[in-house]
C-alpha cells in the first residue's frame, strides 16, 4: 500500500533542533522524477511550504526558514529527514511530508505530526 | 513574494448546491496552480493541478478554471463529505517555491 508516515519528537524545547522523518511505503525513493517536499500547519492557520528534495538530491527551500532547514535523503532506508535548528515557539505546528512527480502538486499525502515548541 | 487571497474565508451551503471559491494572485503568474481539499485530522487530497486538470480519481463535480491572477474552484453540487477546507497552491519558478493560499471553509449552512 502507496503511503507516507511521519515521525518525530511531539514536544521540543525553544532553541533546540527538531528533526523529522517521512517514511515511503509502497514506493521507492530509487524512482526517477520523484520529489519529496515538508509542509507544516501551525493551529488554526494555513499551510506553509518548508522544504523539497527530488530524486538527484536537488534541494530547494523557503525563503523565510533556509538557514534554519536541512532535508535529506536516505535511500537504502527509503526515508525523507526534515531538522529545522534554533526552533521557536511560533515553530509550533503539524508537520506534513507529500510527495510530488516534479510538477510541485502533491498527490500523496501522510496524516502529519504535530509538534509543540515549549519550555 | 506572490500572495495567494483565498476569498470568501467561510462559505456557508447546503448540500446539492454550487460553491465557487476563488483565489488570487498579487500578480500574473503561470498555471502552476493546485486546489487541495482538507478535513480536519486528515491528510490533504490533491483535487486540481496546472490550474485546470484533475487529479487522479477525483470526482467530476470538481473543476478548476483560471488564469492570470484569479482562479476559481468549482464543486457542481456539494456531497456532504465536501465540506471541509480548500487551500489553493502556487509554484513559482525562478527561484522555485512554493505558496499557499490563506483557505477557504465551506461549512453546511
Amino acid at each position: 500500500q502507496v503511503s507516507l508516515r511521519e515521525s518525530g519528537p511531539a514536544l521540543v524545547k525553544p532553541t533546540q533542533t527538531l528533526t523529522l522523518t517521512c517514511t515511503l511505503s509502497g514506493f521507492s525513493f530509487k524512482t526517477n522524477g520523484l520529489c519529496m517536499a515538508w509542509i507544516r500547519q501551525p493551529p488554526g492557520k494555513a499551510l506553509e511550504w518548508l522544504a523539497r528534495i527530488d530524486w538527484d538530491d536537488d534541494k530547494y527551500y523557503t525563503t523565510s526558514l533556509e538557514t534554519r532547514l536541512t532535508i535529506s535523503k536516505d535511500t537504502s532506508k527509503n526515508q525523507v529527514v526534515l531538522t529545522m535548528t534554533n526552533v521557536d515557539p511560533v515553530d509550533t505546528a503539524t508537520y506534513f511530508c507529500a510527495r510530488d512527480w516534479g510538477n510541485w502538486a502533491f498527490d500523496l499525502w501522510g496524516q502529519g505530526t504535530p509538534v509543540t515548541v515549549s519550555s | 513574494e506572490i500572495v495567494l487571497t483565498q476569498s470568501p474565508a467561510t462559505l456557508s451551503l447546503s448540500p446539492g448546491e454550487r460553491a465557487t471559491l476563488s483565489c488570487r494572485a498579487s500578480q500574473s503568474v503561470s498555471n502552476y496552480l493546485a486546489w487541495y481539499q482538507h478535513q480536519p485530522g486528515q491528510a490533504p487530497r490533491l483535487l486540481i493541478y496546472d490550474a485546470s486538470s484533475r487529479a487522479t480519481g477525483i470526482p467530476a463535480r470538481f473543476s478548476g478554471s483560471g488564469s492570470g491572477t484569479d482562479f476559481t474552484l468549482t464543486i457542481s453540487r456539494l456531497e456532504p463529505e465536501d465540506f471541509a477546507v480548500y487551500y489553493c497552491q502556487l509554484r513559482s519558478t525562478r527561484p522555485p517555491s512554493l505558496t499557499f493560499g490563506g483557505g477557504t471553509k465551506v461549512e453546511i449552512k
